[in-house]
């Protein structure tokens, strides 16, 4: 089984859509959580951190279910330009090691 | 302007020769770190350095080598050992456990 995984998608969306993706991780020692977007042949760029009370920026929403060990990320009014691949990332404590998830790809349609 | 800077963006290099890859951050993070992407997949650690003058192999090593001798720079080797370099190479720093960020990244095509 795979620390991070996630849908690799596409999920295909008309703009103004609300469109949730989850990733799920199996080290229940994980304490840092993350998303990051990326576009297509860019570097990451990191989208949120995710703390335990879920946080919000603008029309994103994370949250974090340690009981089940997932985290997810909520798009609402979806734009053309979210078209990204969407990485989720964990981390341990005590480690410097980050875990990537292989991402999930969002298309936003006109 | 904080960030990390990695150069060149595109490097076109004949099986067999070792060709280094520079990434320079100015963001004063302790750790640095090396992740190749190859297409349609996600990221690999290949090497990770908490500390000057310290580093720790990541999942793919091999062929591989890097060093830490100022807390800004981080080299990475691709040696004529590595079997498939082609690859988009990403450089990332972090502060203790917070965020990573990344540099721009460079695209190595081995011919």
């Amino acid at each position: 089984r795979k620390e991070v995984e996630q849908d690799p998608g596409p999920f295909n969306v008309p703009e103004g859509a609300t469109v949730a993706f989850n990733c799920t991780y199996s080290n229940s020692a994980s304490q840092s959580f993350f998303w990051y977007r990326q576009d297509c042949r860019k570097e990451p760029k990191l989208l949120m951190s995710v703390y335990s009370s879920g946080n919000e920026d603008g029309r994103f929403t994370a949250q974090l279910n340690r009981a089940s060990q997932y985290i997810s990320l909520l798009i609402r009014d979806s734009k053309l330009s979210d078209s990204a691949t969407y990485l989720c990332v964990v981390k341990s404590a005590g480690t410097y090691k980050y875990i990537f998830g292989t991402g999930t790809r969002l298309k936003v349609l006109a | 302007d904080g960030g990390i800077t990695q150069s060149p963006k595109y490097l076109f290099r004949k099986e067999g020769q070792n060709v280094t890859l520079s990434c320079e951050q100015n963001l004063n993070h302790d750790a640095m770190y090396w992740y190749r992407q190859d297409p349609g997949q996600g990221l690999r650690l290949i090497y990770y350095s908490q500390i000057v003058n310290d580093f720790q192999k990541g999942d793919i090593a091999e062929g591989y080598s890097v060093s830490r001798e100022k807390k800004e720079s981080f080299p990475l080797t691709v040696t004529s050992a590595q079997k498939n370099p082609t690859a988009f190479y990403l450089c990332a720093s972090s502060s203790s456990s917070y965020e990573q960020y990344f540099g721009p990244g460079t695209r190595l095509t081995v011919t």
